[in-house]
């Protein structure tokens, strides 16, 4: 079965620190999709990022930094100069295929409890 | 507006009542998904729906609940005869081929 863990459930940083939440998965898939999303307390789901299991490179957007490392199943994320706008939930999640896109096959997320991230001023 | 809708945003029920939750996806998504997320949890896939066929239910998905999404448009959640267990917010989501949109959720308490 599939499981994605969050072993920090909270964080508390000072503005303009780095922070990084780590993000650890299990599956049996060779092909398979990891995310991050942020919930603020208006409770809204938003995405972050998406990324294909073949796909090792690391990402940059902005503040935001993804490290994916398949020899560990991890999936890091790092916020860097962290801003009291960053305060969320964060989850990881990986994705499980219903069927074969040729299928049109979609995904099911298996998310993480989340780590709650409060950056105060 | 482009994106996921869901009403109500809340739904205070007393125990045994029945409830009824609407989500409204991105028009052009065929993809319809129900997710139920608990106090201090990650969200739990509920059930799935491509168009107005619904493909995938998950254990979750006790008798009590029903799902539909007629005509492949608007989809509603319901919950008969509530227990204080069913409290939790519900999510809605959709998407074209990869990647969600999710809505802002409907959260249920059930006193």
């Amino acid at each position: 079965a599939q499981k994605v863990t969050q072993a920090q459930t909270e964080i508390s940083v000072v503005e303009k620190e780095d922070v990084t939440l780590d993000c650890v998965y299990e599956t049996r898939d060779t092909t398979y999709y990891l995310f991050w999303y942020k919930q603020p307390p208006s409770g809204e789901l938003v995405f972050l990022i998406r990324r294909n299991s073949f796909d090792e490179q690391n990402e940059i957007s902005g503040r935001y930094s993804w490290n994916f490392q398949k020899s560990t199943s991890s999936f890091n994320f790092t916020i860097t100069a962290s801003q009291v706008v960053d305060s969320a939930v964060y989850f990881c999640a990986l994705s499980e295929n219903f069927y074969p896109s040729e299928q049109g096959g979609s995904e099911k997320l298996v998310f993480g409890k989340g780590t709650k991230l409060t950056v105060n001023p | 507006d482009t994106g996921v809708s869901q009403d109500p945003r809340h739904k205070i029920t007393k125990r045994g009542q029945n409830v009824t939750f609407r989500c409204d996806p991105i028009s052009e998504h065929n993809r319809l998904y129900w997710y139920r997320q608990t106090l201090g949890q990650g969200p739990e896939f509920l059930t799935y729906f491509q168009n107005e066929a619904q493909l995938e239910k998950s254990r979750l998905l006790s008798d009590r609940f029903s799902a539909e999404r007629p005509k492949g448009s608007f989809s509603t959640l319901e919950i008969q005869r509530t227990e204080q267990g069913d409290s939790a917010m519900y999510l809605c989501a959709s998407s074209l081929r990869s990647g969600y949109t999710f809505g802002s959720g409907t959260r249920l308490t059930v006193v």
